[in-house]
């Protein structure tokens, strides 16, 4: 996987924007950016993923650079519930399947 | 819809006995993976499944791991002879394509096994 960089956590204010970092300046021209949250006790889950153009959900907006080398994943009005570990993830793009390897990530935590 | 539904959800087994954990994938997903998560740890890959493809179990730690899937159906992870340290939550996931770079996996919450 293209390795990903991302501050080990961060603390964002209930109602106002959470916006999470990530670098990911190795990554290939045909890989795709992914982020993943696990709030605590509970699997993994998905949220969103771009190539190039930024994305938008129900969940997030994901805002990709020009060079495709960082990304930010922003959660508009952030809730009490928004709290877990955020991960952005580069996925292998051959037919492997461990095609997700999960760093670090960043922990949020949305506070009242 | 549905999700990824696992069972049971926590499992208390003694050392040296054998259990079977399961996975009900989403409807109409090809690939399915299984995942180790120990305490505090990240996750660790362990077998996929695509469609009716060999699987890849390179990342099962040992013979005492195996996994069976029918189809594009239901998985069992067995694990024989259990261990202390095979203690760890049992996360499986599935994807409507797998070893694809834009399809997204889908995970369940887990088996959470405690080995005494």
């Amino acid at each position: 996987d293209a390795k990903t960089t991302q501050p080990p956590s961060m603390d964002c204010a209930e109602g106002r924007a959470a916006n999470l970092p990530c670098n990911h300046s190795t990554i290939s021209g045909n890989e795709y950016v992914y982020w993943y949250r696990q709030i605590h006790s509970q699997g993994p889950q998905y949220i969103i993923h771009g190539l190039k153009n930024n994305e938008t959900n129900e969940m997030a907006s994901l805002i990709i650079t020009e060079d495709r080398k960082s990304s930010t994943l922003i959660l508009p009005h952030a809730t009490l519930r928004d709290t877990a570990v955020y991960y952005c993830i580069v996925p292998r793009t051959d037919n492997a399947g461990n095609m997700l390897t999960f760093g670090g990530g960043t922990r949020l935590m949305v506070k009242p | 819809g549905a999700g990824v539904s696992q069972s049971p959800s926590n499992k208390v087994t003694e050392k040296g006995k054998d259990v079977e954990l399961r996975c009900d994938p989403i409807s109409g997903h090809t690939a399915l993976y299984w995942y180790r998560q120990r305490l505090g740890q990240g996750l660790e890959f362990l077998i996929y499944f695509q469609g009716n493809s060999a699987p890849d179990k390179s990342g099962l730690p040992s013979d005492r791991f195996s996994a069976e899937r029918t189809g594009e159906s239901v998985s069992t992870l067995t694990i024989q002879r259990t261990q202390q340290e095979d203690s760890a939550v049992y996360l499986c996931a599935s994807s409507l394509v797998g070893g694809a770079s834009n399809s997204p996996l889908h995970f369940g919450n887990g088996t959470r096994l405690t080995v005494t």
